[in-house]
């Protein structure tokens, strides 16, 4: 699987969008992009992926470049309860393909 | 839909001990996976079974072994416990290994 780069750790004020930034130069044509998030002694809670379109739903909305080398998770109105470490990982759709988890990034939301 | 669910929640076990680990996935879900997270790292994949079967495996020595039963549940042995086993032991399960795997809440693991 195709390794992921993250900041490790951002800062987003209640109300404002969080956009979370994830390099993955190396992503293969077959490989999606998802995105997870651990809550603090949570296990890691599944967000959204895609493939190349992007891609929104309940919690979150995934841009990913045309390239596909990069792509943002936007967060369009943070609450305190989405301060979590958030991880983008890549990997291919189905079948054996673990999930590969680096250090994510933390993203503290303050009042 | 009932998610994962892992037992014990807390344990705290002797160097060299043996333990084990269990994991009921969610319903209609046929694949589960352990993984291990230490203190400030993210998750590191043991293995996956799927349908009974192993069909992967990280970089973990032979005495991290596993099971899945036939109602898909599962369990995590270790033996000869070491120090450095003491972590947060998750369970996660999905369909066929498709798109999102839904994580229990782990069981946190403390070898003295």
């Amino acid at each position: 699987d195709a390794k992921t780069t993250q900041p490790p750790s951002m800062d987003c004020a209640e109300g404002r969008a969080a956009n979370l930034p994830c390099n993955h130069s190396t992503i293969s044509g077959n490989e999606y992009v998802y995105w997870y998030r651990q809550i603090h002694s949570q296990g890691p809670q599944y967000i959204i992926h895609g493939l190349k379109n992007n891609e929104t739903n309940e919690m979150a909305s995934l841009i990913i470049t045309e390239d596909r080398k990069s792509s943002t998770l936007i967060l369009p109105h943070a609450t305190l309860r989405d301060t979590a470490v958030y991880y983008c990982i890549v990997r291919v759709g189905s079948g054996y393909s673990t999930l590969t988890f680096g250090k994510g990034t933390m993203l503290l939301v303050s009042p | 839909e009932t998610g994962v669910t892992q037992s014990p929640t807390h344990l705290i076990k002797t160097r060299g001990q043996q333990v084990t680990l269990r994991c009921s996935s969610q319903s209609g879900h046929n694949t589960v996976s352990w993984y291990q997270q230490a203190l400030g790292q993210g998750p590191q994949f043991i293995f996956q079974y799927y349908r009974e079967e192993e069909n992967g495996r990280g970089n973990f020595p032979p005495r991290f072994s596993g099971l899945q039963f036939p109602n898909y549940s599962s369990e995590l042995n270790v033996n000869a416990l070491e120090l450095d086993d003491s972590a947060l032991y998750l369970c996660a399960s999905s369909l066929e290994g498709n798109y999102g795997y839904t994580f229990g809440s782990g069981t946190r693991l403390t070898v003295v």
